[in-house]
């Protein structure tokens, strides 16, 4: 079992919809969780990070963090065309590293 | 403020040859990471440098490659004796010692034929 699991998409929506991007994961230990916004070709871009459960919201992006089922999500508002990108969850494990998710493709159409 | 940068961006190169790829974090940051990404997954941890200092070698990193970070500052990988399996994107990330958020680099995208 992956330590990080992420359904890939892709994932297609119309302009304007709420896009749902979500991660589970095995270890109940992990405490910080990240998204990263990765358009082709490029390095990842560092969303959000949240620690622990509950909610966190910059703009049009909501990340949520459930410990209980080991469920994070990513709720974008309004979604925009410029979207389009893979959305990459990230686990903060002590030590170090991130340990990320397959990553979904997102694709918001005009 | 300059982000992370990475060179080459591209490099094609013939199996069996050494590359070496160069990571230059933000200047702040004393923490330095390496990942490898292939085409549909996410990045996978390689090594990270704390300073001078490698704290941590994944198992993915075999003895083909090596990593440096001499004076705490840019950083080096090289692989050796390149295989069509090491084709991939390398990416560099930082961070201070005292934050969880990574800030990566646009990354080397190696192609080995």
């Amino acid at each position: 079992q992956k330590e990080v699991e992420q359904d890939p998409g892709p994932l297609s929506v119309p302009e304007g919809a709420i896009v749902s991007l979500n991660c589970t994961y095995s270890n109940s230990a992990f405490q910080y969780f990240m998204w990263y916004r990765q358009y082709s070709r490029k390095g990842p871009e560092l969303l959000m990070y949240t620690y622990s459960s509950g909610n966190k919201e910059d703009g049009r992006f909501t990340a949520q963090v459930d410990k209980s089922s080991k469920y994070i999500s990513l709720f974008i508002r309004d979604s925009q065309p410029s979207d389009s990108a893979t959305y990459l969850c990230a686990i903060y494990n002590q030590g170090g590293k991130l340990i990320f998710g397959q990553g979904t493709e997102l694709s918001v159409k005009p | 403020d300059t982000g992370v940068s990475q060179d080459p961006r591209h490099k094609i190169t013939k199996r069996g040859q050494n590359v070496t790829f160069r990571c230059d974090p933000i200047s702040e940051h004393n923490r330095l990471y390496w990942y490898r990404q292939t085409l549909g997954q996410g990045p996978e941890f390689l090594t990270y440098f704390q300073n001078e200092a490698q704290l941590e070698k994944s198992r993915l990193l075999s003895d083909r490659f090596s990593a440096e970070r001499p004076k705490g500052s840019f950083s080096t990988l090289e692989i050796q004796r390149t295989e069509q399996g090491d084709s991939a994107m390398y990416l560099c990330a930082s961070s201070t010692s005292d934050t969880y958020e990574q800030y990566f680099g646009p990354g080397t995208r190696l192609t080995v034929t």
